[in-house]
């Protein structure tokens, strides 16, 4: 069965250094998110992309964010300079609509980040 | 902002009974799905009930949904030792937004 993958699944940053968290969704998806999930919290939403831009994000999302899809299998997550607070599991989703209102999204595995 | 709260927090149970989960919302929306995550682990959906729909059945799952009390329920028959994990439910409004809504989580222990 196809599944979303991500790597690394742990990475350590020391504060202030860039990091990029990587994703290959399901091949045939049309839509990608990130999510995140600080340790005991909720998941929080933040940003959803499709056909190559994004589509909707959240407040998280601040300009230390960005996504990008650099070729026709992955997506990645970059934060600029990381904060102590960046610190969560990530998790990559994606989504087939075509055309459907309402879809599934599948979740990767996550990556554990830590800084430092 | 929409929000799930889920309860309880946390529920106990013995292999072989049943657990019930209920996710409460805020505002009108186009589906409610239910994912289930193993400690420190990915989301694993569950099942998607449509606002239109009132129940879903899938296995030893069954979900139901009450839009006029903007409520959902999870019941997991005959648990299993497997079964333990946090439930998560999700919310989305449909139309141009996608994002999901996650709630609060129950954190589901099964004793063997």
């Amino acid at each position: 069965e196809p599944e979303v993958t991500q790597t690394p699944s742990h990475q350590v940053t020391q504060m202030g250094q860039e990091v990029i968290l990587r994703c290959v969704p399901i091949s045939n998806h049309l839509y990608f998110y990130w999510y995140r999930q600080i340790l005991g919290q909720k998941v929080e939403f933040l940003v959803s992309f499709y056909n190559n831009e994004i589509s909707e994000k959240s407040e998280i999302f601040d300009d230390q964010f960005s996504v990008e899809r650099p070729d026709g299998s992955n997506f990645t997550l970059k934060i600029r300079s990381t904060k102590l607070e960046d610190s969560a599991m990530y998790f990559c989703a994606s989504s087939d609509r075509q055309g459907r209102i309402q879809e599934t999204q599948y979740f990767g595995p996550g990556t554990r980040l830590l800084v430092l | 902002s929409q929000q799930g709260e889920e309860d309880p927090q946390a529920l106990s149970i013995q292999e072989g009974e049943n657990a019930t989960m209920n996710c409460s919302y805020k505002t009108s929306i186009n589906n409610l799905q239910w994912y289930r995550q193993n400690s420190g682990r990915g989301l694993v959906h569950l099942i998607l009930i449509r606002s239109n729909e009132r129940e879903k059945h899938s296995g030893r799952l069954r979900v139901t949904l009450d839009t006029s009390k903007k409520s959902s329920s999870l019941l997991i028959t005959a648990s299993r030792a497997a079964d333990t994990a946090s439930y998560f439910c999700a919310t989305q409004y449909g139309g141009a937004t996608n994002k999901l809504i996650f709630g609060t989580g129950t954190l589901l222990a099964v004793q063997p």
